[in-house]
């Protein structure tokens, strides 16, 4: 099944050490997004791409980045994570005129 | 800055009743909404949708309403089944669009149901 593949599902990771989040696709979809969601709060869009365009959020930390080597895979790098980030990161694709996303599962990471 | 709340984090329904989330917003240039559905463990699901041009989407046991004077929507379900215990997301999309026309949910807190056998 065509399908969006977060990995891993859970990450610990050291206060300060960079971390890297992984998200794949099978739909072929042209855009992918990160969101992160913090307990109990809405979730929070961090950046998107367009194809290779890269869009990032006014308010999403400099410590956030992103990179898309191709239209199948796109990572979320925190350079240097604090207790602050310890959050649920969502990715998602959806079509360019499509309302719809596509979610993953999720990935929970922890800041130890 | 919240632009759009759900008020409610939880709401128990017995089986077989109605269930109403509700889903308030802030922001004008919003036209597009939608609900998700999340189980534990797993991504948000595409439920419903409305444009802002409707007031009304139906989809089997699931109609969205949607208000725009007071900026507010609500996700109807019923009969409300136990497999319906999940949180809601409300999601809504605003103009301008990101890159290339590309749209950017904005999501509320979510709203846990919890349906009793």
């Amino acid at each position: 099944d065509a399908m969006v593949i977060q990995n891993p599902r859970y990450q610990v990771t050291q206060f300060g050490k960079p971390v890297t989040l992984s998200c794949s696709q099978t739909l072929n979809h042209n855009v992918m997004y990160w969101y992160q969601q913090k307990s109990s709060q809405a979730p929070k869009l961090l950046f998107h791409y367009y194809d290779k365009d890269f869009n990032n959020e006014a308010d999403t930390p400099d410590n956030f980045q992103s990179r898309r080597p191709n239209t199948s895979f796109c990572f979320l790098d925190i350079r240097s994570p604090g207790l602050g980030d310890a959050a649920m990161y969502l990715c998602a694709t959806s079509r360019r005129a499509n309302y719809g996303y596509t979610f993953g599962s999720g990935t929970r990471l922890t800041v130890v | 800055d919240q632009q759009v709340k759900q008020n409610s984090p939880s709401l128990s329904v017995q089986e077989g009743r109605i269930s109403i989330l509700n889903c308030d917003y802030t922001n004008s240039m919003f036209d597009y909404f939608l609900w998700y559905k999340k189980y534990p463990a797993e991504g948000p699901t595409f439920l419903i949708s409305i444009s802002s041009i409707k007031d009304k989407n139906e989809d089997g046991r699931f109609t969205v309403f949607l208000n725009k004077s007071a900026k507010h929507l609500s996700l109807h379900i019923v009969p409300s089944q136990p497999g319906d215990s999940a949180v809601y997301f409300c999601a809504a999309s605003a103009i301008p669009r990101g890159i290339q026309g590309a749209q950017k949910l904005v999501f509320g807190q979510g709203t846990r149901l919890t349906i009793n056998p």
